[in-house]
């Protein structure tokens, strides 16, 4: 079994850029894709990154995931920060024990 | 767009059951694999359950294994959650996620249905 291990909350000023990590327990976070999901208050999540990298269309290239495979951890990277970026965002990943696994999630602030 | 449309929701006793189910449109719902998710109040998100697109694979997760079904019927469009021997630990919102199995994600989310599991 393994777990998504997200900090509980960032917070950074408008205009800067700030980092949401993701570490998996066990396993090797590169041997499954980690998605990105954005919620903002009262809504359904929305992606923001899927594949570890990728994009979907109207999603503002902003926005920004990677893996780094010596910290067994995904990174979402969000620059030219704007208030409507506050929202909670959930990393996710996948196994063939632990099948669809959510971080626990973030709550970013911009202030 | 997409549409995913929840319904069924409600308070319910402990060890009760209940039925959600999720009408999909516009998009072909017979190609795609479909989930159920929640996400309990002021808490993060939790796979629920899978099923692929004939049925033919189902998975739970362990938290309601044995006490839920998902089920879907390609001819109606529509997916279901039956569950039964309800806990105040199932207290959520419930969503009908689309699964995209070319992008490995969640790509499309109903609004949710509130379950609320209290005496």
């Amino acid at each position: 079994n393994f777990m998504l291990t997200q900090p509980h909350s960032v917070s950074e000023s408008p205009g800067k850029t700030v980092t949401i990590s993701c570490t998996r327990s066990s396993g090797s976070i590169a041997s499954n894709y980690v998605q990105w999901y954005q919620q903002r208050p009262g809504s359904a999540p929305t992606t923001v990154i899927y594949e570890d990298n990728e994009r979907p269309s109207g999603v503002p290239d902003r926005f920004s995931g990677s893996i780094d495979s010596s910290s067994n951890s995904a990174s979402l990277t969000i620059s030219g920060l704007k208030t409507e970026d506050e929202a909670d965002y959930y990393c996710q990943s996948y196994d063939s024990s632990n099948l669809w696994v959510f971080g626990g999630g973030t709550k970013l602030t911009v202030l | 767009e997409v549409q995913l449309v929840e319904s069924g929701g409600g308070l319910v006793q402990p060890g009760g059951s209940l039925r959600v189910s999720c009408a999909a449109s516009r998009f072909t719902f017979s190609s795609y694999s479909m989930n159920w998710v929640r996400q309990a109040p002021g808490k993060g998100l939790e796979w629920v359950s899978y099923i692929s697109t004939s049925s033919s694979n189902i998975y739970y997760a362990d938290s309601v294994k044995g006490r839920f079904t998902i089920s879907r019927d390609n001819a109606k469009n529509s997916l279901s959650l039956q569950m039964n021997s309800l806990r105040a630990e199932d207290t959520a919102v419930y969503y009908c996620v689309r699964y995209s199995y070319d992008q490995h994600l969640f790509d499309y989310w109903g609004q949710g249905i509130l379950v609320t599991v209290s005496s």
